[in-house]
């Protein structure tokens, strides 16, 4: 029954590492995302794609890209971790289309990365 | 001043209490409103929706809206235990981009 699965459910990295979150969706949605979620400032949307091989900047990008060669995987990546980039990373994904009202707009969320870099 | 607002809690009632949850917005071009449950440890999941003003119904669940006010309410009647959780309100434009704007969550607690 697991839509969106994201591989790492907890990381401890170092600083200037680099990191790679992978996500995974089965339901053959052409919209995915990723966002971080921290106390007090709830989800921020870091990258968007509607398509394989593309890529949008959401608010917050910097520090982040993203790789999306398959239509079914979206990766973030961390090319060099830093401490306040220790967060709670959570993939999703939805159909396109006009609205809720059509079924669209409705995101599935993975399960979360927590990601902590020391 | 964030684009929507939403009280942190904790909230914690006694079972069969009725739960108010609100937020407010700024941006009065937000068409579509969303309430996601997130349970610990697990990712947001759709609640309720609706769409302009109004208020819908779901068995326990209210979700109003008063867009001359800009403001969004989920309603919880007869409380349960397995409703503690996260309450997130989240908004969107509609301009085909399927972007979504969260709330910062209200933590709920139903003690039994």
């Amino acid at each position: 029954d697991v839509k969106v699965t994201q591989s790492s459910r907890y990381l401890v990295k170092r600083t200037g590492e680099k990191v790679f979150l992978e996500c995974v969706q089965d339901m053959d949605h052409e919209n995915m995302f990723w966002y971080r979620q921290d106390p007090g400032l709830g989800l921020r949307l870091i990258y968007f794609s509607y398509d394989v091989k593309m890529k949008e900047k959401g608010d917050i990008p910097e520090g982040y890209s993203v790789s999306r060669e398959k239509k079914e995987r979206f990766s973030l990546i961390l090319e060099s971790a830093s401490t306040n980039q220790t967060s709670m990373y959570l993939c999703a994904s939805s159909l396109p289309g006009q609205g809720l009202l059509s079924g669209a707009n409705v995101l599935t969320f993975g399960a979360g990365s927590r990601l902590t870099v020391l | 001043q964030k684009e929507v607002e939403q009280d942190p809690g904790p909230l914690s009632v006694p079972e069969g209490a009725i739960v108010s949850l609100n937020c407010t917005y700024s941006n009065s071009a937000f068409q579509y409103f969303m309430w996601y449950r997130q349970y610990s440890r697990k990712g947001p999941e759709l609640l309720m929706y609706t769409y302009s003003s109004g208020n819908k119904e779901d068995g326990r669940f209210t979700a109003q809206v008063d867009k001359s006010s800009k403001y969004i309410s989920l309603f919880i009647r007869d409380s349960q235990p397995s409703d503690s959780a996260t309450y997130l309100c989240a908004m969107s434009l509609m301009d085909g981009t399927d972007k979504l704007i969260f709330g910062t969550g209200t933590r709920l607690q139903v003690f039994p």
